[in-house]
């Protein structure tokens, strides 16, 4: 079955600090890995996502996200944290057979001054 | 391009009521995806339509309807509203939804309460 992990419920990181967050996966077949953030009241954004090729993806806000395939894992990454990247950040994945994707629970990213 | 919006906003409902919301895709996208969010059952898939037909649906009972017309827009009712029902309802669309790396575009959501 497919599923995606996001094992930290909340991450904490000082303003200018990198921060990670982290995603794992299971899948048959190959994977499509996505990231998406989540501000208070609000929908989510799209911030990057995985086809083929490259395994470091970058995306949007300066963001970017490391595929392992040995590892099946896909965590996000940022070189310097910024206060404004507080938010909820979401993992999903879809194999290329199965239309629906399926979300991480999310983690909380709480970037302190 | 304009994004995926959806109305209303914000409702407020009671037990027993019914509910009905409204999303608009983005230009040329043909499919809409519909998500329950709530803070202990996270993000939540309801169903997935595409040229007015269904074609995913997610574990939720009868309650929990919709559609889509031909401009792609789409809808979806619950009925015989329950206090659980209360949440932030999150519309997504996307191309065709033929799965790989298709992605999905969500609006801003609407927050149902219901007392």
């Amino acid at each position: 079955a497919q599923s995606v992990a996001q094992p930290e419920d909340q991450v904490n990181v000082a303003e200018g600090n990198p921060l990670t967050v982290k995603c794992t996966y299971s899948v048959s077949g190959n994977p499509y890995l996505f990231w998406y953030v989540q501000y208070p009241n609000r929908g989510l954004q799209f911030l990057l996502k995985y086809i083929t090729g490259d395994n470091l993806v970058k995306g949007s806000y300066g963001f970017e996200a490391e595929f392992n395939k040995s590892q099946t894992s896909f965590h996000l990454k940022k070189p310097s944290a910024l206060v404004s990247d507080s938010a909820l950040y979401f993992c999903a994945v879809r194999s290329y057979s199965n239309y629906q994707l399926i979300w991480g629970a999310g983690t909380k990213l709480i970037i302190k001054p | 391009k304009a994004g995926v919006t959806q109305t209303p906003r914000y409702l407020i409902k009671t037990r027993g009521q019914q509910v009905t919301l409204s999303c608009s895709p983005i230009s040329g996208h043909r499919s809409v995806s519909w998500y329950q969010q709530t803070p202990g059952q996270g993000l939540q898939f309801l169903f997935e339509y595409f040229s007015e037909t269904q074609r995913n649906k997610g574990n939720f009972p009868g309650r929990f309807s919709g559609r889509q017309f031909s401009n792609s827009r789409s809808e979806m009712n619950v009925s015989t509203l329950e206090l659980g029902d209360s949440a932030l309802y999150l519309c997504a669309s996307s191309l065709d939804g033929q799965g790989g790396p298709d992605t999905q575009y969500f609006g801003p959501g609407t927050r149902l309460t219901v007392l």
